[in-house]
């Protein structure tokens, strides 16, 4: 059974700084990875989508990072902003085994001004 | 971006009462639509999954009776909670997948309040 964990669950840094979130998923068979943004009582906003045959996705200030053999993606932030605290979700996708994505708790993240 | 609609936002009702969620995918077809269910402060937590033109896959433990899920559309998958009781009150939120080697897009979930 698929098991997705993200480390750590809370953070807070100041503004300006470049900051690493973490995933690590038990079983390496993934289709793809997917990183999403929570706001509060908000719906998911899809920032990065890495397919199991890639290593990592850009978008602006935010690169996404996928080692499928060890078990691992890293959602790297640049320079971060106010705007961007929230709570950062991954979710693994089986592909044809399971069509489900699993997610991780989040990591909530709160950007000092 | 894709998007997707999700309808009602917000809704109270009485217990004993029929909900029913909308959710849209606005700008492309989706052949894949699932429901989640998130209690506070938790992960999501998957309902079930739909095909358009086929039955919901509901997941362990989730009454199919009690959740009625409906994708008769490409851009349409309806959720309705029946006989919903003050245990049902949570946040839902539906995605959208067009294919599967593309991302799932969310609505921005319906807050769900039984009195």
């Amino acid at each position: 059974k698929q098991e997705v964990t993200q480390i750590p669950a809370a953070l807070s840094v100041p503004e300006g700084e470049n900051l690493v979130l973490n995933c690590s998923f038990t079983d390496s068979a993934i289709y793809n990875l997917q990183w999403f943004r929570q706001d509060p009582g908000k719906g998911l906003t899809s920032l990065l989508l890495i397919q199991s045959s890639q290593r990592e996705q850009t978008s602006g200030r935010l690169n996404a990072s996928l080692d499928k053999s060890s078990g691992r993606s890293t959602l790297y932030i640049a320079a971060s902003q106010p705007g961007d605290s929230a709570t950062y979700l991954c979710a693994v996708g089986g592909g044809d085994r399971d069509d489900k994505i699993i997610f991780g708790k989040g990591t909530r993240l709160h950007i000092l001004p | 971006g894709a998007v997707v609609s999700q309808h009602p936002s917000w809704v109270i009702c009485k217990s004993g009462t029929s909900v029913k969620i909308e959710c849209r995918s606005l700008d492309f077809q989706a052949t894949t639509m699932f429901w989640y269910r998130q209690f506070p402060k938790q992960s999501l937590m998957l309902m079930a999954t739909s095909n358009e033109g086929s039955k919901a896959t509901y997941e362990q433990g989730v009454e199919k009776d009690k959740f009625l899920i409906n994708h008769a559309s490409l851009t349409l998958s309806t959720l309705t909670v029946t006989s919903a009781h003050p245990e049902d009150s949570s946040f839902y939120i539906c995605s959208a997948r067009a294919r599967m080697d593309q991302p799932q897009h969310f609505g921005d979930g319906t807050r769900l309040s039984i009195l």
